[in-house]
């Protein structure tokens, strides 16, 4: 079983349209982040949810909006896409927050056309 | 603040040789310390970690020891292996700050 799931895998798009990738993990961890990695691997936080209320929100556009249904899923909703959001997005969980080991998804690849 | 800082890649090394990564940080507190490696179209996997100053992380072969008075976390192994070929990141954590800090990664290529 996979542990923390991310769909869709890929994701090709145009400069203007709305895109969501969703992500569930099945480890019964309390705390859920969303990474942006470019096209250097540099990783970036966006955003941590900690049993669904947001933790971390750095500074992110406002085009990027998380959703926490409930502590095993957190979506992430894009507006208006831009060729800056071209990257890797990985979903990630821990047990909780702070020096937990966090497990990674295997990531979105979204590409802007 | 927090912060990791990493050796820049790429790192090319033949098959059998010795690696190193440096990694350094500066943090607030007393933070626990991680790698994490990321295999080609796949997300990070914790390689070790380190909660205290003198801790020892291992796996695989890989070795790096927290190092409080040089603020290091060095990644080491004695003989690498092709299927070592990844990328390497360095990461802070702990439970005052809430999150994990990473570095900005190194890319290694072993040859065989």
């Amino acid at each position: 079983d996979t542990a923390v799931s991310q769909t869709p895998k890929y994701l090709v798009t145009q400069m203007g349209n709305d895109k969501s990738i969703k992500c569930e993990q099945n480890l019964g961890h309390d705390t859920m982040y969303w990474y942006k990695q470019d096209s250097k691997k540099f990783l970036k936080i966006m955003f941590s949810y900690n049993n669904k209320e947001l933790i971390i929100n750095e500074t992110v556009p406002n085009r990027f909006s998380p959703k926490s249904p409930d502590k095993a899923h957190l979506n992430l909703h894009i507006n208006s896409l831009e060729l800056g959001d071209s990257a890797v997005y990985f979903c990630a969980s821990s047990p909780r927050t702070g020096d937990q080991p966090q497990h990674f998804g295997d990531g979105t690849r979204l590409s802007i056309l | 603040g927090n912060s990791v800082t990493q050796m820049e890649g790429p790192v090319t090394l033949s098959e059998e040789a010795f690696l190193t990564i440096n990694c350094t940080y500066t943090a607030t507190g007393y933070p626990s310390l991680f790698w994490y490696v990321q295999y080609p179209g796949e997300g990070l996997q914790l390689l070790l970690k380190a909660t205290k100053a003198d801790d020892k992380g291992s796996n695989k072969g890989f070795e790096a020891t927290y190092r409080k008075e040089t603020t290091s976390f060095h990644l080491e192994k004695g003989s690498v292996q092709v299927s070592d070929s990844a990328v390497y990141f360095c990461a802070l954590g702990g439970s005052t700050l809430g999150r994990l800090y990473f570095g900005r990664g190194t890319q290694l290529t072993v040859w065989p």
